[in-house]
């Protein structure tokens, strides 16, 4: 039972180049979570899931976009970065019973 | 809008020495109140999760309270490895997002 797991654990790459960070869980959650930390910010969520399918903006949405095709996935898609989306990454998703988030260990993106 | 305020932003103890964190919190109606440590480099690991004014809950040193507007993380003798950035976060009762404190850094010299 690994949890949240996140590929890749860092990453740098030039403005206007595109990635994809992935998300997995095994815990069988419908609701899945990206969030942004920065210093002095908290963390901020960007869009949320509440299911296959399925997908909602957060607080930060602008600049990413998401997908969730699997139920135990979950994409957060960067098209064109820019140095303000240097930032650690994290996803997380929700028991449902206790609401609880359980999060991965995080994805260092530097947009140089 | 749901604020989440934690002080202080660091803090600074000895080991042995006790001291409390505080999360005041500003909701419309209040779903659960949930407390995170985080190492550095790691992603936040869950602690304790407060529903309701006068809910109590320990975990080793670690005792979290809550009120009607504010939450304390007591730390009872602190050890080194209990060195961490805490963090709090509220849910409302509509929605499902969590909305973060920006976390208390605590350090504990031997």
């Amino acid at each position: 039972n690994a949890g949240v797991t996140q590929t890749p654990k860092f990453r740098v790459l030039k403005t206007g180049q595109s990635m994809t960070l992935l998300c997995a869980q095994d815990m069988n959650h419908e609701y899945m979570y990206w969030y942004r930390q920065d210093p002095g910010m908290g963390l901020r969520l960007i869009h949320y899931s509440v299911g296959e399918g399925t997908t909602a903006k957060g607080e930060v949405p602008d600049g990413y976009n998401v997908s969730r095709l699997k139920k135990q996935n979950f994409l957060l898609g960067l098209e064109s970065a820019a140095p303000s989306q240097t930032s650690v990454y994290f996803c997380a998703s929700k028991e449902p019973n206790t609401d609880t988030q359980y999060f991965g260990p995080g994805t260092r993106l530097t947009v140089l | 809008e749901d604020q989440v305020t934690q002080s202080p932003e660091a803090l600074r103890l000895q080991e042995g020495e006790s001291s409390s964190l505080n999360c005041s919190y500003t909701v419309s109606g209040l779903r659960g109140l949930f407390w995170y440590r985080q190492d550095p480099g790691k992603g936040p690991e869950f602690l304790f999760t407060l529903y309701s004014a006068g809910e109590e809950k320990e975990k080793e040193r670690l005792k979290a309270t809550l009120t009607k507007k504010e939450s304390f993380l007591h730390i009872t003798a602190p050890k080194p490895e209990d060195s961490a950035t805490y963090l709090c976060a509220v849910r409302e009762t509509s929605g499902s997002r969590l909305t973060f404190g920006e976390g208390t850094q605590l350090t504990v010299n031997p």
